[in-house]
């Protein structure tokens, strides 16, 4: 069954710094989707993306976040400066017929210290 | 309550018998979805039903939306200790694409 397969599945990060978390879609789906849990929450919405733009962003996704689509396959979530509050668990999602079918990926576990 | 709150939020069960988990929102719907999560994994998605029905069936899973009431069930019949996870309901936003998660309910199936 196709999958959402996202790397790394834990990252550790020094406040300040930039990561980037990396995300493989199913490949003959167009909607992406960044969700994020932070510790025993629910989980957020972050950001929509479709047709190479952001379709919808929440109001977590300030300017420190940014969404990219640098080639056919991937769609990546950076974090220009890592504040301690932005340790969670980061899932991708994507879809073919938008909110009706989405996959969930097993989600990127980052520990901002 | 916000969008998506269910409850309740824990709830421990023998194998064998049944769970109901409930779950309401406040906004008009297109659909609602259950997911399931397995400690500090990804989100599995469960069951999706429409505004326009009212009940569906998926193996063990029963999913009832009243949406005169703005609620949903999640019932699993005949629990496993396989079962023992959180279980999130999830609504639409109207004319966006997003989901709007609940609370979850963490469900602990003895065996």
């Amino acid at each position: 069954e196709p999958e959402v397969t996202q790397t790394p599945s834990h990252q550790v990060t020094q406040m300040g710094q930039e990561v980037i978390l990396r995300c493989v879609p199913i490949s003959n789906h167009l909607y992406f989707y960044w969700y994020r849990q932070i510790l025993g929450q629910k989980v957020e919405f972050l950001v929509s993306f479709y047709n190479n733009e952001i379709s919808e962003k929440s109001e977590i996704f300030d300017d420190q976040f940014s969404v990219e689509r640098p080639d056919g396959s991937n769609f990546t979530l950076k974090i220009r400066s890592t504040k301690l509050e932005d340790s969670a668990m980061y899932f991708c999602a994507s879809s073919a017929t938008g909110p009706y079918g989405y996959t969930f990926g097993s989600g990127t576990r980052l520990t901002v210290v | 309550s916000q969008q998506g709150e269910e409850d309740p939020q824990a709830l421990s069960i023998q194998e064998g018998e049944n769970a109901t988990m409930n779950c309401s929102y406040k906004t008009s719907i297109n659909n609602l979805q259950w997911y399931r999560q397995n400690s500090g994994r990804g989100l599995v998605h469960l069951i999706l039903i429409r505004s326009n029905e009212r009940e569906k069936h998926s193996g063990r899973l029963r999913v009832t939306l009243d949406t005169s009431k703005k609620s949903s069930s999640l019932l699993i019949t005949a629990s496993r200790a396989a079962d023992t996870a959180s279980y999130f309901c999830a609504t639409d936003a109207g004319n966006t694409d997003k989901l709007i998660f609940g609370t979850g309910t963490r469900l602990q199936v003895f065996p």
